[in-house]
């Protein structure tokens, strides 16, 4: 199993600003991934955090906006960028434990912003 | 991704069993079938996945058509604590694409 931590848990963001979403897993896993959900709907996809390679972006996300780091198997980064009132969303860390073509995913509990 | 389709909720009684189902009707012969599900205010978490067999553990039994193109999630006794959004995804066998698209799954409520 995985235990996943993100910090920030939420945070109230003035427009315009940056925030760097961190998210840690207590062991070492295969694959992570970064998912946004808006309010009232289901899982969006942002990208697969590669280790030491930059991100997969899934379409409609692009790298500029959302900055992705994984430095190590058990860490990774996503910043929103130059935000607005509609990057409001909980954004959630995931990663595989075991193997990557029948491993389960472990989310994190997310992390909730809001954007004034 | 192959596409799944879900009722949009469900409802049930505390102690009774649960049957959510999930169509897949393009699922190809590598797909597996994954559950999972999402308490209010909380990430998702797995429930149970299949191929082509029925499985069962702790959480839930997982019920797959012969073709392969609907299967079942069953919940024994439903408990206040399982009112969730029940989530059917598919996903391919390539281990180098692992990646899980969601839905809009089903809400279940349970009735006390």
């Amino acid at each position: 199993s995985a235990v996943i931590s993100q910090k920030p848990s939420r945070d109230i963001c003035q427009r315009g600003t940056s925030l760097t979403i961190q998210c840690q897993v207590d062991s070492q896993v295969t694959m992570m991934f970064w998912y946004r959900q808006q309010p009232g709907q289901s899982l969006t996809l942002i990208a697969t955090a590669n280790q030491g390679s930059e991100a997969t972006y899934e379409s409609g996300f692009v790298i500029d906006k959302f900055p992705i780091s994984r430095p190590n198997l058990t860490f990774s980064t996503l910043t929103v960028s130059n935000m607005s009132p509609e990057d409001s969303s909980i954004y959630l860390c995931s990663a595989v434990a075991g193997a990557a073509n029948t491993g389960e995913l472990f989310f994190g509990e997310g992390s909730r912003l809001t954007v004034l | 991704d192959a596409k799944t389709t879900q009722p949009n909720s469900m409802e049930s009684n505390e102690e009774e069993p649960v049957h959510l189902p999930c169509n897949h009707s393009t699922i190809s012969g590598t797909d597996y079938i994954h559950w999972y599900r999402q308490l209010p205010s909380q990430g998702p978490e797995y429930v149970i996945h299949g191929l082509t067999s029925n499985v069962n553990n702790r959480m839930a039994s997982l019920a797959i058509a012969e073709d392969r193109k609907s299967s079942t999630l069953i919940l024994h006794r439903a408990t206040l604590r399982d009112a969730a959004v029940y989530y059917c995804i598919l996903r391919g066998s390539g281990g180098s694409n692992y990646k899980l698209t969601f839905g809009k799954g089903t809400l279940l409520t349970v009735n006390p």
